[in-house]
């Protein structure tokens, strides 16, 4: 039962242009969200996080929605470049049970020049 | 800035023997994490430490245990491997040191093991 769902396995934008990942979640006990980036053979790199009191967090290219009814988050990357190329993560802790983490299948984004 | 040191970064053992895998978590980070990621897969959790104490068990083997030591690193054990332990483990440490508060998790870069 995946409780993190990131339906798209792969995007394609240019660069300059917006990048939209998606992530549906279904267990409403989540109450912190978080996306991360991964390059193969790499860890993991924290990009931004949003608590399920927010329903946007921005960090300089990177934006995050939540939509707590719709059980949907969004992150949105402006203007995509090139080196934003990599597999992005989506992933939910529920506090309740020590904060770890559940994680989408991911999204492979490709920026072309 | 620190990161999560994870060694060693590549393993590989035949079926049967035991590997050791160690995790030293970012600086006055009390909390560690361990995932495993198989081919294709997104990481699943394995297990967690708060200081120095399990604090969570997710779909870990009984062949694999762990723990976490006095100077907060960590150390996953994995006796009798099997083909299908062949993945990417992943230690995450979290703690309130850089104002995140502790939800937010830092990985390392991960140890790859191999089973021959």
């Amino acid at each position: 039962d995946q409780q993190v769902k990131q339906n798209s396995p792969s995007l394609s934008v240019q660069e300059g242009r917006i990048s939209i990942l998606n992530c549906d979640y279904t267990n409403s006990m989540f109450d912190y969200f978080l996306w991360y980036k991964k390059y193969p053979a790499e860890g993991p790199t924290f990009l931004i996080s949003i608590s399920s009191i927010k329903d946007k967090n921005e960090d300089g290219r990177f934006t995050v929605f939540l939509n707590k009814s719709a059980k949907h988050l969004s992150l949105h990357i402006v203007p995509s470049q090139p080196g934003d190329s990599a597999v992005y993560f989506c992933a939910a802790s529920d506090g309740g049970s020590n904060y770890k983490l559940t994680f989408g299948k991911g999204t492979l984004l490709t920026v072309n020049p | 800035a620190a990161g999560v040191i994870q060694s060693p970064r590549h393993l590989i053992k035949e079926k049967r023997e035991t590997a050791t895998l160690k995790c030293y978590p970012i600086p006055r980070h009390d909390t560690v994490y361990w995932y495993q990621q198989g081919p294709g897969q997104d990481p699943q959790f394995l297990i967690s430490f708060y200081e120095k104490m399990q604090s969570d068990k997710g779909s870990i083997p009984d062949r694999f245990s762990a723990q976490q030591f006095s100077d907060y690193h960590s150390e996953l054990n994995m006796s009798s491997l099997e083909l299908g332990d062949s993945a990417l483990y992943f230690c995450a440490s979290s703690g309130e040191s850089t104002g995140m508060g502790t939800d937010t998790q830092y990985f390392g870069p991960g140890t790859r093991l191999t089973v021959l």
